[in-house]
């Protein structure tokens, strides 16, 4: 199958500041990317729609001016938590769509905000 | 609103067994439903995708019956191994949208 890596795949900051969270397709273009959002012993919840060269389309609830969205290119979306708080602490994954319409996953960056 | 009800919660079963999960949904705009396989700690892998046109797909051990009369699919894994023993997630959306998830079922297989 296809592969999808996020980097970092383990981040600690301090409450308040920002982090950066990359996603790449690395064997496919994908013009659409998802940024989903996983707490402990819970499913998936889609935060946003990446779409590359437009604005990324939020969720219900999720505020776009904490959670910035960028898919600058074929093959990179990045999403970046601005002034972290604690309860912005979860594991965030990304999946990027192929060409066939399948979605492919991440492995994930745990995000722990102290 | 859970679009995608997913069963059981949890399931144990042993070795060589037949693990069996079921998810239902109801929009009708769905045409794409995938199962992913998830370990601690890391993210879902896709193991199996069915499209409403047939209504069984094989792949391995891992086969998805689908009924779209009943708006109904599920996941059946052949002689279980403990290294099947993980998270399980059905999805489901329009094709090449987001993912609708189901709450997951853990699965445990016992020696």
């Amino acid at each position: 199958g296809a592969v999808v890596s996020q980097h970092p795949s383990w981040v600690i900051c301090k409450s308040g500041t920002s982090v950066k969270i990359e996603c790449r397709s690395l064997d496919f273009q994908a013009t659409t990317m998802f940024w989903y959002r996983q707490f402990p012993k819970q499913s998936l919840m889609l935060m946003a729609t990446s779409n590359e060269g437009s604005k990324a389309t939020y969720e219900q609830g999720v505020e776009k001016d904490k959670f910035l969205i960028n898919h600058a290119s074929l093959t990179l979306s990045t999403l970046t938590v601005t002034s972290a708080h604690p309860e912005d602490s979860s594991f965030y994954i990304c999946s990027a769509r192929d060409p066939a319409r399948e979605q492919y996953f991440g492995p994930g960056t745990r995000l722990t905000v102290t | 609103q859970q679009q995608v009800k997913q069963s059981p919660q949890s399931l144990i079963v042993q070795k060589g067994g037949i693990s069996i999960i079921n998810c239902a949904y109801e929009n009708t705009a769905f045409d794409y439903f995938p199962w992913y396989q998830q370990f601690p700690g890391k993210g879902p892998a896709l193991l199996i995708a069915i499209r409403p046109d047939v209504s069984e797909k094989k792949e391995g051990r891992f086969t998805i019956s689908f009924n779209k009369s009943a708006k109904q699919f599920s996941l059946h894994i052949m002689d279980s191994q403990p290294g099947d023993s993980a998270t399980y997630f059905c999805a489901a959306s329009p094709s090449g949208y987001a993912l609708n998830f189901g709450k997951g079922t853990s699965l445990l297989v016992t020696p």
